[in-house]
């Protein structure tokens, strides 16, 4: 079955200090994984897209096939990073349609 | 550019109610989805519609759960008789034709069944 899945539900780092947000896949075939982001009051955004292999507000994600992982990654967080961030993936067999994680909330303390 | 809007915001019932939300998508926007988003949870697709017509319902519960896009523009999307298990955000989000990757979401309804 298909199935995103974040480990943490919160993630704590202070100002300054790496993040890295996990999320782990399950998918038969070759999937397309993605990064939404959700701040305060504001509307559920997409941050990235692993095909497109680009850094925004500084975060990357790498695929990794044989971890079947998709790990956010930042190497200095800052105050304005906390959100609630989900990652997803495109289902396609059949529809195409997304398939989001629990979400992990990100914390960067001052 | 006008974001996809939603209403109502906030909307509290009790469980055997009816309840209605309303979308207005993004100007040319072909496709639009419906999500919910249960506490604690990502956001689960309910409807796909392309234009007017349903592209995937198969994670709506058509006993109580109904969408329409009559004109391929707004959407409504009601639940009759409501139950306690749906209490969630109701998220609507539209896209290009064929572009599913990049989706605009609205605000959202919370909706509250007592």
């Amino acid at each position: 079955a298909q199935r995103v899945t974040q480990p943490e539900k919160l993630l704590s780092v202070f100002k300054g200090a790496p993040v890295e947000l996990k999320c782990n896949y399950s998918y038969s075939g070759s999937p397309e994984l993605f990064w939404y982001v959700q701040y305060s009051r504001q509307r559920l955004q997409l941050l990235l897209r692993h095909i497109s292999r680009e850094s925004i507000k500084g975060f990357t994600a790498d695929l990794n096939k044989g971890e079947t992982s998709f790990h956010l990654k930042k190497p200095f967080a800052q105050e304005e990073d906390s959100a609630m961030y989900y990652c997803a993936l495109i289902h396609t067999s059949g529809t195409y349609k997304y398939i989001f994680g629990t979400g992990t909330r990100l914390k960067v303390l001052a | 550019e006008a974001g996809v809007a939603q209403s109502p915001r906030y909307k509290i019932i009790e469980k055997r109610q009816s309840v209605a939300f309303w979308c207005n998508p993004i100007s040319g926007h072909a496709t639009l989805y419906w999500y919910q988003q249960i506490l604690g949870q990502g956001p689960k697709l309910l409807i796909q519609f392309q234009n007017n017509g349903v592209v995937d319902d198969s994670q709506l519960p058509k006993d109580r759960f109904s969408a329409e896009r009559l004109k391929g523009v707004d959407s409504t999307l009601k639940i009759q008789p409501a139950k306690l298990e749906d209490s969630a955000v109701y998220l609507c989000a539209s896209s290009l034709a064929g572009d599913v990757d990049t989706q605009y979401f609205g605000p959202g309804t919370r909706l509250t069944v007592l």
